[in-house]
């Protein structure tokens, strides 16, 4: 069966530091990957998918960045954290019209 | 872009109670889903639905593709089903990659008490 993996689940971060969230997926090839950030009393909102290994589009300008250096790996990452990057983010993997979402990554910048 | 709109924003209910959150878009769309989110934040895929009637256990979600509306139902609700119901829809030519760039509700947040 498909499984997905996100960590860390929980991260407090100096404004300014770097930041690497990290997904892996299970139990599947050729997945299409997604990252969605939910900020403090907002709705969620993609930032980033991608449908192969160094293929990734963007869907809003931001600070944070991803890298898929595998088939089932998806990297969400910053170099320098801002204030406004704190929240909620998800990673899913998408196949067959279906997504599963891992469990989150919460993140906390100071 | 199609915007997603969800009500009630909140829902407080006595455990036991039939529960309903709506869910209307303004671009017509392929299939719908709906979301809970637990109070840790994990989200979990309710449904997928293109037409009609889905149920599972004690839910059940309907959509009308014409009305461009669906609703979430929960029959003899717990305690345990409190949380965040979410709606997301793909876009209206959703296929491959396109179909986990969905759009987002605000949440509807459910608080049932025993």
């Amino acid at each position: 069966s498909q499984t997905i993996h996100q960590w860390p689940a929980t991260l407090v971060q100096p404004v300014g530091s770097p930041l690497s969230l990290e997904c892996t997926v299970e139990g599947t090839s050729n997945p299409n990957l997604y990252w969605y950030r939910q900020a403090a009393g907002r709705g969620l909102q993609l930032l980033f998918y991608s449908v192969g290994i160094g293929q990734i589009s963007s869907e809003v300008p931001q600070n944070l960045s991803a890298s898929r250096p595998q088939d089932r790996q998806f990297i969400l990452s910053s170099k320098k954290l801002l204030l406004s990057d704190s929240g909620f983010y998800l990673c899913a993997w998408g196949a067959y019209n279906v997504l599963t979402f891992g469990a989150g990554s919460r993140l906390t910048v100071l | 872009k199609n915007e997603v709109e969800q009500s009630p924003q909140n829902l407080t209910a006595q455990e036991g109670e039939f529960i309903t959150i709506n869910c209307s878009y303004s671009v017509g769309i392929s299939a719908l889903h709906w979301l809970q989110q637990h109070p840790g934040g994990g989200i979990v895929s309710l449904f997928m639905l293109s037409s009609g009637k889905k149920k599972h256990g004690r839910l059940i979600a309907t959509i009308n593709i014409q009305e461009k509306h669906s609703s979430l139902h929960i029959t003899a609700s717990h305690p345990r089903d409190s949380a965040v119901y979410i709606c997301a829809v793909p876009p209206s030519n959703a296929g491959g990659t396109s179909y986990g760039k969905l759009t987002f509700g605000q949440g509807t947040i459910l608080t049932v008490h025993p």
